[in-house]
Formats: C-alpha cells, structure tokens, sequence
C-alpha cells in the first residue's frame, strides 16, 4: 500500500497570505494525485488532478505542483472560506487501491 | 448539476449489518465508476470501495469479505451492503464518482453509522 504523508498537520496562516502544504508519498506515484478541500458537514470538494490541474471552478490562487513522490499545495492569498481541512490522495495503482493522507488543516491565525 | 444524496445511515449493533444508498442525478449514472469513501470522527479519509461500470469491484482489506459494493444503473443508485459491522466501521460514509478511476470529482454530503451496543 502506498503510505501519503501530508505535512503539517496544523497550519496557521493569516488571511491575505500565502499557504503552502505538503504531500509525500511512500513509492512514485508520477502525477497521480489529487487534492480535496473538506470542512465540516460538507462534501470533500475536488481542487486539483493529475498534480496540476484545477478542477472545473476552482479559484487560480489554487495551484498544485510536484510528481512522483513530493508535491504541494499553494493558496496564494487566504480567503476566508479556504480555511478547511486539506487532503491529498493518490490514484496510481490497478487494481485501484486508493490512499489519502491523514489532511492538513489550515486555520486562522 | 450532479448531484449524490447518502442515505441509510444509523445506529447497529457490533456485528450486524446496514445497507447505504447514494442517489444519483444530474449526470449519466451508467457511464461513471463509482465509489464510497469514510471518515471516522477526527480521523481522515479512507477509501471503502469500487465499482466499474462493468459492475467489477474492489475494496481494501479492511472491508473484504464483509462489505459489498453494488449499482443499480436504471435507478442511477449505488449501494453499499456492509455485514458484521465493528466498532472501528463507525464513520460519516460519503460517495463519490469516479472520473475514469482516477481521481474523485463529485461527493455527497454523508451519511453517519454508528456501530455501537
């Protein structure tokens, strides 16, 4: 099983800033990986694909960049609504054997 | 506008079983594989199980054996059939659709089980 590690577990970063979060997989995964945002009692909600690729509405402060075993997340200028709990998941196995991490929450400073 | 709707969740006994639904609108149900995912309180997310649109399933070995993946096409619905439920099963279960096996590009809002005596 592939093992995604996401770091830091707690964020904190004021609004207007910058946020960077990462994600590091235990085998190469090339650029199967995606990210979600979750906050509580929502849908997780998918922000980017293939490493890179925002999904369909998301905002371009979201940036996603990175292959095979390291990649990141950037918010380039919090809003208050990114404040949510971030999760990456890789997708690169068959038959599928999909593997989140353990989410990096990004708060309020 | 896709939508998917989780329904089915309570309160069981260890060892019993529950069945989820997830209704499906607003897209070519047929066409998608589709998944379901958990998330314990205050843990992460953890992928359950599978299903293609061929109707070929997967799950992880957590939930092998115990947990059934199914859909019914002509009612654009997924199920989730899960037997001799544990403790440790206890989680808000959500259900995604798949984009070609790749990543999750749609979630419903989840539906809790609790597995408790």
């Amino acid at each position: 099983e592939i093992v995604m590690t996401q770091s830091p577990a707690t964020l904190s970063v004021s609004p207007g800033e910058r946020a960077t979060l990462s994600c590091r997989a235990s085998q190469n995964v090339s650029s199967n990986l995606a990210w979600y945002q979750h906050k509580p009692g929502q849908a997780p909600r998918l922000l980017i694909y293939g490493a890179s690729t925002r999904a369909t509405g998301i905002p371009a402060r979201f940036s996603g960049s990175g292959s095979g075993t390291e990649f990141t997340l950037t918010i380039s200028s919090l809003q208050s609504e990114d404040f949510a709990v971030y999760y990456c998941q890789q997708y690169n196995n068959w038959p599928p054997l999909y593997t989140f991490g353990q989410g990096t929450k990004l708060e309020i400073k | 506008e896709v939508q998917l709707v989780e329904s089915g969740g309570g309160l069981v006994q260890p060892g019993g079983s529950l069945r989820l639904s997830c209704a499906a609108s607003g897209f070519t149900f047929s066409n998608y594989d589709m998944h379901w995912v958990r998330q314990a309180t205050g843990k992460g997310l953890e992928w359950v199980s599978s299903i293609g649109t061929a109707g070929d399933t997967y799950y992880p070995g957590s939930v092998k054996g115990r947990f059934t993946i199914s859909r019914e096409n002509a009612k654009n619905s997924l199920y989730l059939q899960m037997n001799s439920l544990r403790a440790g099963d206890t989680a808000v279960y959500y259900c995604a659709r798949g984009h070609n096996w790749n990543h999750f590009d749609n979630w419903g809002q989840g539906t809790l089980v609790t597995v408790s005596s």
